[in-house]
């Protein structure tokens, strides 16, 4: 099976900029999304195609993807993006989805 | 706009199966597929499947092979997900979001549904 792993969490000061990590194996070469999960709520699309923003997210938000890793980058941290994250892509060779571990942002 | 609402909280015991809705609108169904993701509490996302309402072809990942059965009303734009042989462990929320061809992202999800499986 195919496995997309982050660390499990991150804190970060208001105003500062946050990165977020998925590691796969040759994941540069599938499309990652992102979404963000407040507490308590479904997931929300804010990332997708690797670096694509849906309408209606903050362009503080912005994505990369290359070789191994994918991140996800909150510029001027705020204190609304406080919630787990999780990266997703689709593995080609069986066909199946697959979610990363997820990672908790902390804005302290 | 586009919504997927969901079916209300169940309650079950081992054994049983369980049956969900997601009925969305809004949007053509037939043009976009329907996922089903869940999560169990304190845990984190994971992706069980996804049918094209189109041709009513279904993909289901291998941990629930054998034990769920997706399937699509399009007179009502609904898609239902049966999970059968319920053990404590399938106590989570599921949800539905709609997914886009060949882009294979989900851009809008349903409220979540409470599964509980107790004796």
């Amino acid at each position: 099976s195919y496995d997309l792993t982050q660390s499990p969490s991150v804190s970060v000061s208001p105003g500062q900029t946050t990165s977020i990590t998925c590691s796969g194996y040759k994941l540069g070469d599938k499309y990652v999304s992102w979404y963000q999960q407040k507490s308590g709520q479904s997931p929300v699309l804010v990332i997708y195609q690797d670096n694509k923003r849906p309408s209606g997210i903050p362009a503080r938000f912005s994505g990369s993807n290359s070789e191994n890793t994918a991140t996800l980058t909150i510029s001027g941290t705020q204190t609304m993006d406080e919630a787990d994250y999780y990266c997703q892509t689709w593995d080609s060779t069986t066909a199946l989805y697959v979610f990363g571990t997820g990672t908790k942002v902390t804005v302290l | 706009q586009v919504r997927l609402v969901q079916s209300g909280t169940e309650v079950k015991k081992p054994g049983a199966s369980v049956n969900l809705s997601c009925k969305t609108s809004g949007y053509t169904f037939t043009n976009y597929y329907i996922v089903w993701v869940r999560q169990a509490p304190g845990q984190g996302l994971e992706w069980m499947g996804i049918i094209n309402p189109s041709g009513d072809i279904t993909t289901y990942g291998q941990k629930f092979q054998g034990r769920v059965t997706m399937t699509r009303d399009t007179s009502t734009s609904t898609v239902n997900m049966e999970l059968s042989s319920l053990t404590s462990d399938d106590t989570a929320v599921y949800y539905c979001a709609r997914g886009i061809p060949s882009y294979y992202y989900f851009d809008y999800w349903g409220q979540g549904t409470l599964v509980t499986v107790s004796s």
